[in-house]
Protein backbone atom coordinates (compact mmCIF):
# COMPACT_ATOMS: atom_id res chain seq x y z
CA UNK A 1 0.00 0.00 0.00
CA UNK A 2 1.06 3.43 -0.83
CA UNK A 3 1.73 5.69 2.40
CA UNK A 4 2.08 9.11 1.24
CA UNK A 5 -0.07 11.02 -1.69
CA UNK A 6 1.69 13.22 -3.61
CA UNK A 7 0.17 16.53 -5.20
CA UNK A 8 0.05 17.45 -8.60
CA UNK A 9 0.61 13.78 -10.18
CA UNK A 10 2.46 16.17 -12.92
CA UNK A 11 4.17 19.26 -13.14
CA UNK A 12 5.17 21.17 -16.41
CA UNK A 13 7.48 24.50 -16.03
CA UNK A 14 9.21 26.58 -17.40
CA UNK A 15 13.29 26.89 -16.55
CA UNK A 16 13.99 29.48 -14.12
CA UNK A 17 10.70 29.05 -12.57
CA UNK A 18 9.94 27.58 -9.02
CA UNK A 19 8.51 23.98 -8.41
CA UNK A 20 6.89 22.77 -5.86
CA UNK A 21 5.68 19.34 -4.91
CA UNK A 22 3.64 18.36 -1.94
CA UNK A 23 2.99 14.60 0.55
CA UNK A 24 0.73 13.53 2.50
CA UNK A 25 1.08 11.01 4.36
CA UNK A 26 -0.83 8.44 6.92
CA UNK A 27 1.11 6.74 9.57
CA UNK A 28 3.68 8.10 12.05
CA UNK A 29 7.47 8.09 11.14
CA UNK A 30 10.51 8.46 12.07
CA UNK A 31 11.53 10.90 8.91
CA UNK A 32 10.28 11.79 5.58
CA UNK A 33 12.71 11.80 2.58
CA UNK A 34 12.51 12.71 -1.30
CA UNK A 35 14.15 11.09 -3.94
CA UNK A 36 14.63 11.63 -7.54
CA UNK A 37 14.09 9.28 -10.64
CA UNK A 38 15.23 9.93 -14.05
CA UNK A 39 14.13 7.83 -16.63
CA UNK A 40 15.24 4.05 -16.70
CA UNK A 41 17.35 4.84 -13.95
CA UNK A 42 17.45 4.12 -10.05
CA UNK A 43 16.25 6.45 -7.13
CA UNK A 44 18.70 9.12 -5.98
CA UNK A 45 18.34 10.37 -2.28
CA UNK A 46 17.75 14.10 -2.67
CA UNK A 47 16.71 15.16 1.05
CA UNK A 48 15.99 13.79 5.08
CA UNK A 49 13.77 15.47 7.55
CA UNK A 50 13.49 14.32 10.34
CA UNK A 51 9.97 14.14 12.54
CA UNK A 52 11.30 17.08 14.82
CA UNK A 53 12.50 19.14 12.08
CA UNK A 54 10.24 21.70 10.59
CA UNK A 55 12.04 22.31 7.84
CA UNK A 56 15.63 21.62 6.17
CA UNK A 57 17.20 23.31 3.19
CA UNK A 58 20.09 21.33 0.67
CA UNK A 59 21.48 23.72 -2.06
CA UNK A 60 18.24 24.63 -4.25
CA UNK A 61 16.27 22.58 -2.38
CA UNK A 62 13.74 23.39 0.42
CA UNK A 63 12.06 20.80 2.22
CA UNK A 64 8.91 21.39 4.75
CA UNK A 65 7.55 19.09 7.03
CA UNK A 66 4.33 19.63 9.16
CA UNK A 67 3.37 16.24 11.22
CA UNK A 68 0.28 17.71 13.01
CA UNK A 69 -1.22 17.49 9.11
CA UNK A 70 1.04 14.54 8.40
CA UNK A 71 2.40 16.17 5.04
CA UNK A 72 5.50 17.71 3.37
CA UNK A 73 6.46 19.68 0.61
CA UNK A 74 9.52 20.11 -1.74
CA UNK A 75 10.66 23.22 -3.65
CA UNK A 76 12.84 23.27 -6.24
CA UNK A 77 13.97 27.06 -6.70
CA UNK A 78 15.15 28.32 -10.22
CA UNK A 79 14.27 24.92 -12.05
CA UNK A 80 16.62 23.81 -14.54
CA UNK A 81 15.76 21.66 -18.03
CA UNK A 82 18.49 18.50 -16.00
CA UNK A 83 15.67 18.68 -13.30
CA UNK A 84 13.20 16.73 -15.40
CA UNK A 85 12.59 13.76 -13.13
CA UNK A 86 9.72 11.99 -11.09
CA UNK A 87 10.01 12.78 -7.44
CA UNK A 88 8.73 10.44 -4.59
CA UNK A 89 8.65 11.26 -0.89
CA UNK A 90 8.68 8.22 1.27
CA UNK A 91 7.66 7.86 5.06
CA UNK A 92 10.04 5.78 7.44
CA UNK A 93 8.50 4.24 9.53
CA UNK A 94 9.87 1.32 12.19
CA UNK A 95 13.07 -0.66 11.24
CA UNK A 96 13.90 1.41 8.82
CA UNK A 97 11.30 0.73 6.23
CA UNK A 98 10.47 3.66 3.50
CA UNK A 99 6.60 3.28 2.05
CA UNK A 100 6.81 5.40 -0.95
CA UNK A 101 4.31 8.22 -2.54
CA UNK A 102 3.26 7.73 -6.22
CA UNK A 103 5.22 10.47 -7.41
CA UNK A 104 5.62 13.83 -9.42
CA UNK A 105 6.51 13.80 -12.53
CA UNK A 106 8.67 16.63 -13.11
CA UNK A 107 9.20 18.53 -16.90
CA UNK A 108 11.54 21.86 -16.73
CA UNK A 109 10.69 23.20 -20.25
CA UNK A 110 13.99 25.13 -21.71
CA UNK B 1 32.69 3.75 -4.37
CA UNK B 2 30.27 1.78 -7.41
CA UNK B 3 27.21 2.01 -5.49
CA UNK B 4 24.70 -0.69 -5.64
CA UNK B 5 25.13 -2.96 -8.71
CA UNK B 6 22.52 -4.84 -10.38
CA UNK B 7 22.57 -7.86 -12.70
CA UNK B 8 21.11 -8.66 -15.06
CA UNK B 9 19.81 -4.73 -16.32
CA UNK B 10 17.08 -6.62 -18.41
CA UNK B 11 15.62 -10.21 -18.93
CA UNK B 12 12.92 -11.47 -21.10
CA UNK B 13 12.01 -14.76 -20.11
CA UNK B 14 8.97 -17.01 -20.98
CA UNK B 15 6.17 -18.00 -18.14
CA UNK B 16 6.87 -20.74 -15.99
CA UNK B 17 11.02 -19.98 -16.18
CA UNK B 18 13.09 -19.66 -12.89
CA UNK B 19 14.26 -15.72 -12.73
CA UNK B 20 17.49 -14.83 -10.65
CA UNK B 21 17.70 -11.11 -9.82
CA UNK B 22 21.43 -10.40 -8.35
CA UNK B 23 22.67 -7.77 -6.47
CA UNK B 24 26.22 -6.14 -4.79
CA UNK B 25 25.55 -3.70 -1.97
CA UNK B 26 27.77 -0.88 -1.40
CA UNK B 27 30.43 -1.78 1.21
CA UNK B 28 29.61 -1.44 5.02
CA UNK B 29 26.27 -1.04 4.47
CA UNK B 30 24.30 -3.23 6.83
CA UNK B 31 21.07 -3.22 5.49
CA UNK B 32 19.56 -4.49 1.89
CA UNK B 33 16.40 -3.70 0.44
CA UNK B 34 14.35 -5.42 -2.80
CA UNK B 35 11.52 -2.91 -4.31
CA UNK B 36 9.54 -3.78 -7.51
CA UNK B 37 7.99 -0.72 -9.53
CA UNK B 38 5.09 -1.17 -11.66
CA UNK B 39 2.86 1.37 -13.03
CA UNK B 40 -0.03 0.22 -11.05
CA UNK B 41 0.98 -0.23 -8.18
CA UNK B 42 4.24 2.03 -7.54
CA UNK B 43 6.99 1.14 -5.33
CA UNK B 44 6.62 -1.70 -3.27
CA UNK B 45 9.00 -3.07 -0.85
CA UNK B 46 9.42 -6.75 -0.93
CA UNK B 47 11.90 -7.84 1.55
CA UNK B 48 14.49 -6.42 3.85
CA UNK B 49 17.48 -7.81 5.17
CA UNK B 50 19.65 -6.16 8.24
CA UNK B 51 22.79 -7.49 8.40
CA UNK B 52 21.97 -10.44 6.10
CA UNK B 53 19.07 -11.60 8.42
CA UNK B 54 15.43 -10.95 6.52
CA UNK B 55 13.68 -8.64 9.05
CA UNK B 56 10.47 -8.06 7.03
CA UNK B 57 9.57 -9.72 4.06
CA UNK B 58 5.72 -9.36 4.38
CA UNK B 59 5.65 -7.78 1.02
CA UNK B 60 6.65 -11.04 -1.05
CA UNK B 61 3.97 -11.66 -3.04
CA UNK B 62 3.73 -15.36 -2.82
CA UNK B 63 5.40 -18.21 -2.11
CA UNK B 64 6.79 -17.95 -5.62
CA UNK B 65 9.00 -15.15 -4.16
CA UNK B 66 12.25 -15.80 -2.42
CA UNK B 67 15.69 -13.87 -1.78
CA UNK B 68 18.24 -14.72 -0.10
CA UNK B 69 21.49 -12.81 1.19
CA UNK B 70 24.34 -15.23 1.81
CA UNK B 71 26.81 -12.09 2.79
CA UNK B 72 27.33 -8.79 3.34
CA UNK B 73 28.27 -7.98 -0.34
CA UNK B 74 25.67 -10.18 -2.35
CA UNK B 75 21.86 -10.94 -2.71
CA UNK B 76 19.64 -12.62 -4.88
CA UNK B 77 15.67 -12.67 -5.38
CA UNK B 78 14.34 -15.62 -7.33
CA UNK B 79 11.05 -16.06 -8.87
CA UNK B 80 10.12 -19.42 -9.68
CA UNK B 81 7.74 -20.07 -11.77
CA UNK B 82 7.72 -16.23 -13.48
CA UNK B 83 4.70 -15.26 -14.21
CA UNK B 84 3.28 -12.64 -16.97
CA UNK B 85 2.07 -10.30 -13.82
CA UNK B 86 5.94 -10.58 -12.25
CA UNK B 87 6.72 -8.46 -15.49
CA UNK B 88 8.21 -5.35 -13.55
CA UNK B 89 11.20 -3.32 -12.64
CA UNK B 90 12.95 -4.93 -9.08
CA UNK B 91 15.38 -2.41 -7.72
CA UNK B 92 17.97 -3.44 -4.71
CA UNK B 93 18.95 -0.40 -2.16
CA UNK B 94 20.65 -0.21 0.37
CA UNK B 95 21.85 1.84 3.42
CA UNK B 96 23.84 2.25 6.38
CA UNK B 97 20.84 1.93 8.78
CA UNK B 98 17.96 3.28 10.37
CA UNK B 99 17.11 6.63 9.49
CA UNK B 100 19.35 6.96 6.65
CA UNK B 101 19.25 7.45 3.13
CA UNK B 102 18.76 4.52 0.82
CA UNK B 103 20.74 4.24 -2.30
CA UNK B 104 19.76 2.45 -5.15
CA UNK B 105 20.67 0.24 -7.94
CA UNK B 106 19.56 1.09 -11.52
CA UNK B 107 17.12 -2.04 -11.24
CA UNK B 108 15.98 -5.26 -13.21
CA UNK B 109 13.66 -4.55 -16.00
CA UNK B 110 11.90 -8.00 -16.09
CA UNK B 111 9.45 -9.21 -19.02
CA UNK B 112 8.29 -12.23 -18.46
CA UNK B 113 5.86 -13.45 -21.84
Amino acid sequence: SQQGEEDPQALSIQEGENATMNCSYKTSINNLQWYRQNSGRGLVHLILIRSNEREKHSGRLRVTLDTSKKSSSLLITASRAADTASYFCAGETSGSRLTFGEGTQLTVNP
Amino acid sequence: DAGVIQSPRHEVTEMGQEVTLRCKPISGHNSLFWYRQTMMRGLELLIYFNNNVPIDDSGMPEDRFSAKMPNASFSTLKIQPSEPRDSAVYFCACAWGGDQPQHFGDGTRLSIL
